[in-house]
């Protein structure tokens, strides 16, 4: 079974140019989650799908970032102007459902220059 | 919101010994998650605890729930270089909104 993929693994930017990022799920994975990870720390969740609906966006800050699910399956993760602080890990997961457990992908590692 | 406090933030131990690394919630825990991550990689899942009491193991690693159900406990026995890495705990804090611990980064010493 394919795990959870995301591409690009690497993204180099100027700041204030945007960037994207995408997430493809483990298959039959109704629960998608978009976190940002800095480094020495853990991750903090940005947004949580339900399907395609997005349940839980409380921490995104969202004059910059922007995020969608079409279909319920594949997410985008979108920054439109980064910023120097933007650079950082951000990793997608995806569960069966709430409260299962989850499953990571590699990363996608932002620097912002 | 919940808050899961990790401890010791880093370890290094010989190879061959054994370790603990523990997880403190400000709430009761519903469910916790035990993850590995490997710099620059993406955290790989472990094991899952939901009853108070509950142990888990895989091949070295044991991870256990208390019985008051706010902390947790992962211990590694006769460890290798193999197991190497940040150690992450997480949680369900509220909203079903799975949250962590800031990471244990463990190193082993030939």
């Amino acid at each position: 079974e394919a795990g959870v993929v995301q591409s690009p693994r690497y993204k180099i930017i100027e700041k204030k140019q945007p960037v994207a990022f995408w997430c493809n799920p483990i298959s039959g994975h109704n629960t998608l989650y978009w976190y940002l990870q800095n480094l020495g720390q853990g991750p903090e969740l940005l947004i949580r799908y339900e399907n395609e609906e997005a349940v839980d966006d409380s921490q995104l800050p969202k004059d910059r970032f922007s995020a969608e699910r079409l279909k319920g399956v594949d997410s985008t993760l979108k920054i439109q102007p980064a910023e120097l602080g933007d650079s950082a890990v951000y990793l997608c997961a995806s569960s069966l459902r709430p409260r299962s457990e989850a499953f990571f992908g590699q990363g996608t590692r932002l620097t912002v220059v | 919101s919940q808050e899961l406090e990790q401890s010791p933030q880093s370890l290094i131990v010989q190879e061959g010994k054994n370790l603990t690394i523990n997880c403190t919630s400000s709430k009761t825990l519903y469910g916790l998650y035990w993850y590995k991550q490997k710099y620059g990689e993406g955290l790989i899942f472990l094991m899952m605890l939901q009853k108070g009491g509950e142990e888990k193991s895989h091949e070295k690693i044991t991870a256990k729930l208390d019985e008051k159900k706010q902390q947790s406990s992962l211990h590694i026995t006769a460890s290798q270089p193999s197991h190497a890495g940040i150690y992450l705990c997480g949680a369900d804090g509220g909203a079903q909104k799975l949250v962590f611990g800031q990471g244990t980064r463990l190193t082993i010493n030939p």
